[in-house]
């Protein structure tokens, strides 16, 4: 099974700061199935990315994901007050799927 | 397109449970459908999914032997039949519709049940 570890646990920053969120897999993933999602607090996921770059339908672009074989990578360029949330990345060409510990964006 | 849980609530350790997830705005057999789960304070496991023409069903380590999934086409529902149930079941479970065609991240989220296992 393909573990995926993210990292940092917490990412505290400002509102307007560009926010680096790494998810880095045990072993080669296909840039095809890496998919990152949002959660606010008390709410569902959402899905952000899929196919590690391709931003899911309403996703602003200030979101944008990249990487390859075993380093991905979630940016947010500019965090807006909502985007404070926690985050996590998925290996869906695998079954079953697997995801992330998750990294918490708060507000510093 | 709406997923709504239910079936959530308290049961004892060794008990059983059934989660049903009623669709609204699509045909649940036209897509693969999955059951995550959210321990409290915790991150996002995958429980179980079935194909869309429900030939397939797949199950996460933790509950296999345990809980079964099926749906109800007649009704547009999913299900999660939960057995021998365990303190370390305790979480919120998601009813998760996967993206048209195969291998596809999941794009549609329930707002999910609780499930307490507790003595």
């Amino acid at each position: 099974e393909t573990v995926l570890t993210q990292s940092p646990g917490t990412l505290s920053l400002s509102p307007g700061e560009r926010a680096t969120l790494s998810c880095r897999a045990s072993q080669s993933v296909s840039s095809t199935y890496l998919a990152w999602y949002q959660q606010r607090p008390g709410q569902a996921p959402r899905l952000l990315i899929y196919g590690t770059s391709s931003r899911a339908t309403g996703i602003p672009d200030r979101f944008s994901g990249s990487g390859s074989g075993t380093d991905f990578t979630l940016t947010i360029s500019s965090l807006e007050p909502e985007d404070f949330a926690v985050y996590y990345c998925q290996n869906y060409g695998t079954s079953p799927q697997t995801f992330g510990q998750g990294t918490k964006v708060e507000i510093k | 397109v709406q997923l709504v849980e239910s079936g959530g609530g308290l049961v004892q350790p060794g008990g059983s449970l059934r989660l049903s997830c009623s669709a609204s705005g699509f045909t649940l057999s036209t897509y693969h459908m999955h059951w995550v789960r959210q321990a409290p304070g915790k991150g996002l496991e995958y429980v179980s999914g079935i194909t869309n023409d429900g030939g397939k069903t797949i199950y996460g380590d933790s509950v296999k032997g345990r809980f079964t999934i099926s749906r109800d086409t007649s009704k547009n529902t999913l299900d999660l039949q939960m057995g021998c149930l365990r303190t370390e079941d305790t979480a919120v479970y998601y009813c998760v519709k996967e993206k048209a065609g195969n291998w596809q991240p999941f794009d549609f989220w329930g707002q999910g049940t609780l499930v307490t296992v507790s003595s």
